[in-house]
């Protein structure tokens, strides 16, 4: 079974300018997940979607992040302009749905470094 | 309000030692799960095992198994015969029915020395 894709793996940008980051999913898995991790800290989420609707976007700053899931498989998302505070590692997670008892599975991450 | 601590930044165990890393949790809910996680240097989030609050048997994966007492709110990873592809940063996370987000400790760097 594949595992969760993520693209691109890294990426470099100066601030200002945008960035975009994609993913897909376990197939068949209902729920994804956009994280933050910045260096030395654990995940912080981003966005969560329960198929192609959004289930949880409070702690994405929305000035500046957006994400999608059009069709309830891969995302992206996107900043638009980066801050020096963006530099992170964001990565994708996927679980069959949404509960307590339902792991997620992680991608491997994009790391973004904003100069 | 749910939160999970991780006391341990670092450890330094010796290669095919056993070593326990530990976490507590703090919820009103009834009804929640207990995940570790493993993320090597190359950052990807690995599932290790997971404790249902409901389970009664702890539980087991492999070399590694998760000590949950309940009633201490404590649910500490147990890894057995530690080998050095051990050497990570180790993350414990909850979950719940009334809040499906993982809420996550700082985690744990191991290192496993030869």
């Amino acid at each position: 079974e594949a595992g969760v894709a993520q693209s691109p793996r890294y990426k470099i940008i100066e601030k200002r300018q945008s960035v975009a980051f994609w993913c897909n999913p376990i197939s068949g898995h209902a729920t994804l997940y956009w994280y933050q991790q910045i260096l030395g800290q654990g995940p912080k989420l981003l966005i969560q979607f329960q198929n192609n609707g959004v289930v949880d976007d409070s702690q994405l700053p929305k000035d500046r992040f957006s994400a999608e899931r059009l069709k309830g498989v891969d995302s992206t998302l996107k900043i638009q302009p980066a801050k020096l505070e963006d530099s992170a590692v964001y990565l994708c997670a996927s679980s069959l749905t949404a509960g307590a008892s339902y792991e997620q599975y992680f991608g491997p991450g994009t790391r973004l470094t904003v100069t | 309000a749910q939160k999970i601590t991780q006391t341990q930044p670092g450890m330094f165990v010796q290669e095919k030692e056993a070593v326990t890393l530990d976490c507590t949790y703090d919820t009103s809910d009834q009804s929640y799960g207990l995940f570790w996680y493993k993320q090597p240097s190359s950052g990807e989030m690995i599932f290790l095992i997971y404790q249902g609050s409901y389970d009664e048997q702890n539980a087991t994966e492999g070399r590694y198994s998760l000590n949950f007492q309940k009633a201490r709110k404590s649910a500490n990873l147990v890894i057995s015969a530690s080998q050095l592809g051990d050497s990570a940063m180790y993350f414990c996370a909850m979950s719940s029915d009334s809040n499906y987000q993982l809420i996550w400790g700082a985690g744990t760097k191991l290192i496993i020395k030869p």
